[in-house]
């Protein structure tokens, strides 16, 4: 079956605009989660849905970032007024029931 | 957050076990073990987990120590496949959002 997908696989924008990022997780997965990764680094986590509950937005870095799971389903995460130091790999995951969560091959962002 | 250390990088030879150390030494009786791993260019993929005993999959073993402030990671066979950044994580069983706390992990280099 289809893993988890991610739109676009690059994005190159300019400091201030908006970007709009896409991942469709695994059919079924009611859970889902955004990390970024800097270059080098581990991931960092940003924002997690479970279901119909409120997610948990404690990993945001500042207001300019946001998310959304509409329908349960796919997710989109929108950073507003984007700066370089935002420059990164976006990666979304999802997860059913148990421990593993499966990863998307990630958005690289670039902000010049 | 109980953290975890691991070396940042280490050779094998191809077609070699190779064991991956981790040391969790203030890692609480709730917290599972867990190891991702991330190819190159590619978001993380599961490799394994545990709690307290040792834990075999087709991937994978983990071995944990007695007293759980240690585990390792072993490929029984390596494979040029197998070179990648190792990641061991803990993950309090009482956190409902399955969150996962990244370090920076092992990059695996295999030598043919």
């Amino acid at each position: 079956g289809a893993g988890v997908s991610q739109s676009p696989s690059n994005k190159v924008t300019e400091k201030g605009k908006d970007v709009e990022l896409r991942c469709d997780p695994i059919s079924g997965h009611t859970a889902l989660y955004w990390y970024r990764q800097s270059l080098g680094q581990g991931l960092e986590f940003l924002i997690y849905f479970q279901g119909n509950s409120a997610p948990d937005k404690s990993g945001l870095p500042s207001d300019r970032f946001s998310a959304e799971r509409t329908g349960g389903s796919v997710s989109t995460l929108t950073i507003q007024r984007t700066q370089q130091e935002d420059s990164a790999v976006y990666l979304c995951a999802s997860r059913r029931t148990g421990n593993e969560q499966f990863f998307g091959p990630g958005t690289r962002l670039t902000v010049l | 957050d109980a953290k975890t250390t691991q070396p940042n990088s280490m050779e094998s030879n191809e077609e070699e076990p190779v064991h991956l150390p981790c040391n969790h030494s203030t890692i609480s009786g709730t917290d599972y073990i867990h190891w991702y791993r991330q190819l190159p260019s590619q978001g993380p993929e599961y490799v394994i987990h545990g709690l307290t005993s040792n834990v075999n999959n087709r991937m994978a073993s983990l071995a944990i120590a007695e007293d759980r402030k240690s585990s390792t990671l072993i490929l029984h066979r390596a494979t040029l496949r197998d070179a990648a950044v190792y990641y061991c994580i803990l993950r309090a069983t009482m956190d409902s959002n399955y969150q996962l706390i990244w370090g920076a992990g092992t990059k695996l280099i295999i030598k043919p």
